[in-house]
């Protein structure tokens, strides 16, 4: 079946560094791909978005490409900010339904240290 | 424009009670699905609804069960609750079609004694 693996955390960095967060996925035909955030207490916020291989993702500085050959979809950050620390969720989009529905890694914590 | 609301914001139960849970959708959406996330976890997808009928399911036993409303809000019911029911409950909502990105709440957290 369809499923996401992304690296574990928890991850620790200091302020300006650079991030990466791995994520793979294993899935029947091209799924859309997506990146989420989580901050402390709320709920999931969309942060970016990849529908078709070789697309590029980006919003507020972060960057997915989606890999069709790797099955890869790993997010990167050249320059982190402490208002970055949250737990960041890779997930794909499963047609089960006509709808669809998302299927989620497990997530990773991002601290970013000032 | 109005972002998914949920309610209540957090709630406390014992084993066997029942709990009803809700969702606004997001403006102009008729697509409600919903999540559950154990601490520490990512979200495991229970349900969907659209057009007011279930529209997908997960892995999930039938005492889950919901609700979609011609305004297109929504109810999670959950009967004969358990322990390892306690989570936090996501609901979120997308316009029709594929590849429609899934826009959020910031969740019901259900605690069960």
């Amino acid at each position: 079946g369809n499923s996401v693996t992304q690296m574990e955390g928890p991850v620790t960095l200091s302020e300006e560094a650079f991030l990466t967060i791995n994520c793979t996925y294993t899935a029947t035909g091209y799924p859309s791909l997506f990146w989420y955030v989580q901050y402390p207490g709320e709920g999931l916020q969309l942060l970016l978005k990849a529908t078709k291989a070789d697309d590029k993702g980006s919003n507020k500085g972060f960057e997915a490409t989606y890999r069709k050959e790797t099955t890869s979809f790993h997010l990167e950050k050249g320059s982190v900010q402490v208002s970055d620390s949250a737990v960041y969720f890779c997930a794909l989009l499963s047609y089960g339904g006509s709808q669809g529905n998302l299927i989620f890694g497990k997530g990773t914590k991002l601290s970013v240290k000032p | 424009e109005t972002g998914v609301t949920q309610s209540p914001t957090h709630l406390i139960k014992t084993r066997g009670q029942q709990v009803t849970l809700r969702c606004s959708s997001q403006s102009g959406h008729n697509t409600v699905s919903w999540y559950q996330q154990a601490l520490g976890q990512g979200p495991q997808f229970i349900f969907q609804y659209y057009r007011e009928e279930e529209n997908g399911r997960g892995n999930f036993p039938p005492r889950f069960s919901g609700l979609q409303f011609p305004n297109y809000s929504s109810e999670l019911n959950v009967n004969a609750l358990e322990l390892d029911d306690s989570a936090l409950y996501l609901c979120a909502s997308s316009l029709e079609g594929g590849n429609q990105p899934q826009h959020f709440g910031d969740g019901t957290r259900l605690s069960i004694l």
